[in-house]
């Protein structure tokens, strides 16, 4: 199985300034044939289900703030919020799609600080 | 509205039995995978399933695998997931998620509690 370990579990960023979530995997999730990183993110906040954020690492889902970024390749991955919204106060998941079982993240919670 | 409504939760003894359904309005659901994940208390998520768009492909993560089964009626729009042998770590909300690679459409999630 593929582990996915995010780091930190928590951060607290002031309003408008950046935030920074990792996403390490146990093993490659870039497919040599298409070149395609299969990493997702979500944004999940309580209440609420999941919602996707960034897909094939960097690909942002229709609708999503283009605050929201997506890098990496391989087994390295990065989600970036450039300028914190209160209303990104959530627990952000990266999710490999590269091979069964699926697997998540632990999670990252962001806060205001 | 593209939408994904989950039912069929509640309270189930240890070795019960349970069959969640989820029910898909607002996009052509024949044409897509269908994934079951779930969220213990506490926790994480975690993929538990999915199916390919005519039923005739399934993929379950080990934990549930010989006692859950996934399965989809198309001509209904929706989506199951039967639950046997229940374990009380399989307490969790249960929810439906259109695809199998991202999961870009997530019902609200309904909760199954193992207990005795």
């Amino acid at each position: 199985d593929i582990v996915m370990t995010q780091s930190p579990d928590s951060l607290a960023v002031s309003l408008g300034e950046r935030a920074t979530i990792n996403c390490k995997s146990s093993q490659s999730v870039l497919y040599s044939s298409n070149s395609q990183n299969y990493l997702a993110w979500y944004q999940h906040k309580p209440g609420q289900p999941p919602k996707l954020l960034m897909y094939w690492a960097s690909t942002r889902e229709s609708g999503v703030p283009d605050r929201f970024s997506g890098s990496g390749s391989g087994a390295d991955f990065t989600l970036t919020i450039s300028s914190l919204q209160a209303e990104d106060v959530a627990v952000y998941y990266c999710h490999q799609y590269y091979s069964i079982p699926r697997t998540f993240g632990q999670g990252t919670k962001v806060e205001i600080k | 509205e593209v939408q994904l409504v989950e039912s069929g939760g509640g309270l189930v003894q240890p070795g019960g039995s349970l069959r969640l359904s989820c029910a898909a309005s607002g996009f052509t659901f024949r044409d897509y995978w269908m994934s079951w994940a779930r969220q213990a208390p506490g926790k994480g998520l975690e993929w538990v399933a999915h199916i390919n768009p005519d039923g005739s492909e399934t993929y379950y993560v080990d934990s549930v695998m010989g006692r859950f089964t996934i399965s989809r009626d198309n001509a209904k729009n929706s989506l199951y997931l039967q639950m046997n042998s229940l374990r009380v770590e399989d307490t969790a909300v249960y929810s439906c998620a259109r695809g199998h690679w991202w999961l870009g459409l997530w019902g609200q999630g309904t909760l199954v509690t193992v207990s005795s």
